[in-house]
């Protein structure tokens, strides 16, 4: 089965732009999460999808949404570009929710000029 | 809301074992994973638990205490590729995910 895929692997905006990221699940996985992780930081759950249902979305402010199509393809867009959303981006798929067995993307590199 | 907590450092030596422990709070607590990440790679899944009691897969081994809302992932035989961080996560019934800050572990030959 082929793996998470993240699109594209490296960005560079600048501030107040705006971004879309996408993440295509392991095939059969329902189930999509968006973590950031910033160097030396661990990864803040940004929200999670399943069957195209925003189920949980954590603490970040209403610049950052997303959604999910019924093939469980995932896009994450972030409007307003600010510098501390460097950070890289990640997607994860599981087969169910909740989701405890997760497998991760190689993630999104985002640089904010 | 949810927090974690895993020591930031641990190091070892070839050969040996290292325990890495993990406690949390949580409302609406669903299990614990845990996931290595290499430099510059992606988090991978190691192990889960969703009840009490240890869970074994190879080399690691990973336990669950839900009344001590502790939890504590086990490498044995540890090789110099062991060397990475390693993340505790809780999981709620509402879907969400909740990672730990990570703990270095360095294995040292």
């Amino acid at each position: 089965k082929a793996g998470v895929t993240q699109t594209p692997r490296y960005l560079i905006k600048t501030r107040g732009q705006q971004v879309t990221l996408s993440c295509s699940p392991i095939s059969g996985h329902r189930s999509v999460s968006w973590y950031q992780q910033t160097p030396g930081q661990g990864l803040q759950f940004l929200f999670e999808y399943f069957s195209e249902t925003q189920r949980n979305k954590g603490n970040f402010p209403g610049r950052f949404s997303g959604r999910q199509f019924s093939n469980s393809r995932s896009e994450m867009n972030v409007s307003t570009l600010e510098l501390g959303d460097s950070a890289l981006y990640l997607c994860a798929s599981s087969v169910t929710s909740p989701s405890y067995e997760q497998y991760f993307g190689p993630g999104t590199r985002l640089t904010v000029t | 809301g949810q927090s974690l907590e895993q020591p930031s450092e641990v190091t070892a030596v070839e050969g040996a074992i290292v325990q890495i422990n993990c406690t949390y709070q949580t409302s609406g607590f669903y299990g614990l994973s845990w996931y290595q990440q290499h430099d510059g790679g992606a988090p991978t899944f190691l192990s889960y638990n969703g009840l009490d009691g240890l869970e074994e897969t190879g080399r690691f081994s990973s336990f669950l205490s839900r009344s001590d809302s502790y939890g504590y992932l086990l490498l044995q035989e540890l090789q110099m590729k062991d060397s990475a961080s390693y993340f505790c996560a809780v999981s709620t019934n509402a879907g969400k995910s909740t990672f730990g800050d990570g703990t270095t572990l360095t294995v040292k030959p």
